[in-house]
């Protein structure tokens, strides 16, 4: 079955820092990748998407590419800030006539000023 | 335009008890999706509901039900619970969903269940 694999945490960065956090997948198909973002205390938000092979899904200077070949969708941000420190969890979605997100395990990210 | 909301925001139950759980979507969105966050397993997948029929299920014992209501808003029930049960329940809702074409799901703030 699907299945979402991320690079486990905490990961601590310095403010200003280059972010890398790895995500891979297992689905047959063309499913859509998401990144999402949960800060304490609250839901899920969507931090950005790519719905096929070779998209990137861009969004507050995050971004991801959708790679089919190497299976992955990791998430990059140039120059992290504090107020970035939150658990980002990559994800799967397909909709063959239901709806259904398989997630990664979440990774914490703090970032020291 | 109104975000996902959910209700209560926080419960305390004991063992055995029952316990309901409401979730009204983004105005428009028929999908309606809930998933269960533990620190354990992550965030996993419970059901879907879409027009008032449930589309998909999560591998959850027959314990977790849930329903949607022709305005798309959607409950889902606990019973008999247990201590394991103790929970981030979210919902989650997306706009009208074709086969093939995956749609944006919409989360919100979710609801912190605690079995004593």
């Amino acid at each position: 079955g699907d299945s979402v694999t991320q690079m486990e945490g905490p990961v601590t960065l310095s403010e200003e820092a280059f972010l890398t956090i790895n995500c891979t997948y297992t689905a047959t198909g063309y499913p859509s990748l998401f990144w999402y973002v949960q800060y304490p205390g609250e839901g899920l938000q969507l931090l950005l998407k790519a719905t096929k092979a070779d998209d990137k899904g861009s969004n507050k200077g995050f971004e991801a590419t959708y790679r089919k070949e190497t299976t992955s969708f990791h998430l990059e941000k140039g120059s992290v800030q504090v107020s970035d420190s939150a658990v980002y969890f990559c994800a799967l979605s397909r909709n063959t006539g239901g709806f259904k997100t398989i997630f990664g395990a979440g990774t914490r990210l703090f970032v020291k000023a | 335009k109104a975000g996902v909301t959910q209700t209560p925001r926080y419960l305390i139950k004991t063992r055995g008890q029952q316990v309901t759980l409401s979730c009204s979507p983004i105005s428009g969105h028929r999908s309606v999706s809930w998933y269960q966050q533990t620190p354990g397993q992550g965030l996993q997948f419970l059901f879907e509901y879409f027009s008032e029929t449930q589309r998909n299920k999560g591998n959850f014992p027959g314990r977790f039900s849930g329903r949607q209501f022709s305005n798309s808003r959607s409950e889902m029930n606990v019973s008999t619970l247990e201590l394991g049960d103790s929970a981030l329940y979210l919902c989650a809702s997306s706009s009208l969903s074709v086969a093939g074409v995956t749609d944006t799901q919409y989360f919100g703030p979710g609801t912190r269940l605690t079995v004593l």
